[in-house]
């Protein structure tokens, strides 16, 4: 069955320091990737996606996510973090093999220490 | 102009009874969706519409039902409600295939 894998459940970093948050996808052929995140007590918010071309993408907030066709991955970056970057992270892919899928992965918290 | 708003906000009711969340979007986007949030935030899709059809209904129980008057709106409607309904429910909207806009949930408390 098709899936989304974040495997690192949470992250803690400090801040300043880079940001790399990881996704899996099982698929075929090459879906609809997306970043989202989600503040405490707010709705999930798109932070960047992919659906051809470069696979290099820039997003808001500084973000940058790389789809790499061979490892099935469309990880999620930032050089320097900044402590309102606190969040949960989504990641999520859409596609169609005769039915229509989005699915998110089982998100990523991320922890700023000052 | 919020683009994606649910109502209610916040909903506390009792175990049996039935209740209803409404979504409305103005963005024009032809697909809706529901998702159930849990408490350890695991977001699990319930129901999706394109131009009022549905073309996502995954395992959730039939207690739950998606009713889409037009493809602004989609509502979902929850029978006898039971303790492991409670849960955060968010309603997003989008270009089919194209990113989603959630709305900022629906806090369901079963006593």
């Amino acid at each position: 069955a098709q899936s989304v894998t974040q495997p690192d459940i949470h992250i803690t970093v400090s801040e300043g320091a880079s940001l790399e948050l990881r996704c899996n996808y099982s698929y075929g052929a090459t879906p609809y990737l997306f970043w989202y995140v989600q503040s405490p007590g707010q709705g999930l918010q798109l932070l960047l996606k992919y659906f051809s071309g470069d696979t290099l993408v820039q997003g808001i907030k500084g973000f940058e996510a790389e789809f790499k066709r061979s490892q099935s991955s469309f990880n999620l970056r930032k050089p320097s973090v900044h402590w309102s970057d606190a969040a949960e992270y989504f990641c999520a892919v859409a596609y169609t093999s005769g039915t229509y899928k989005y699915i998110f992965g089982t998100g990523t918290r991320l922890k700023v220490l000052a | 102009d919020t683009a994606v708003s649910q109502t209610p906000k916040y909903l506390v009711t009792q175990m049996g009874n039935d209740k209803s969340i409404k979504c409305e979007q103005n963005l024009g986007h032809d697909t809706m969706y529901w998702y159930k949030q849990d408490s350890k935030k695991f977001l699990k899709i319930m129901f999706s519409y394109n131009n009022k059809e549905l073309i996502i209904n995954e395992t959730v129980p039939n207690r739950f039902s998606p009713k889409s008057p037009d493809k602004a709106h989609l509502n979902l409607h929850i029978n006898s409600l039971e303790l492991g309904d409670s849960a955060v429910y968010f309603c997003a909207s989008s270009p089919l295939f194209g990113p989603q806009h959630f709305g900022d949930g629906t806090r369901l408390s079963i006593l």
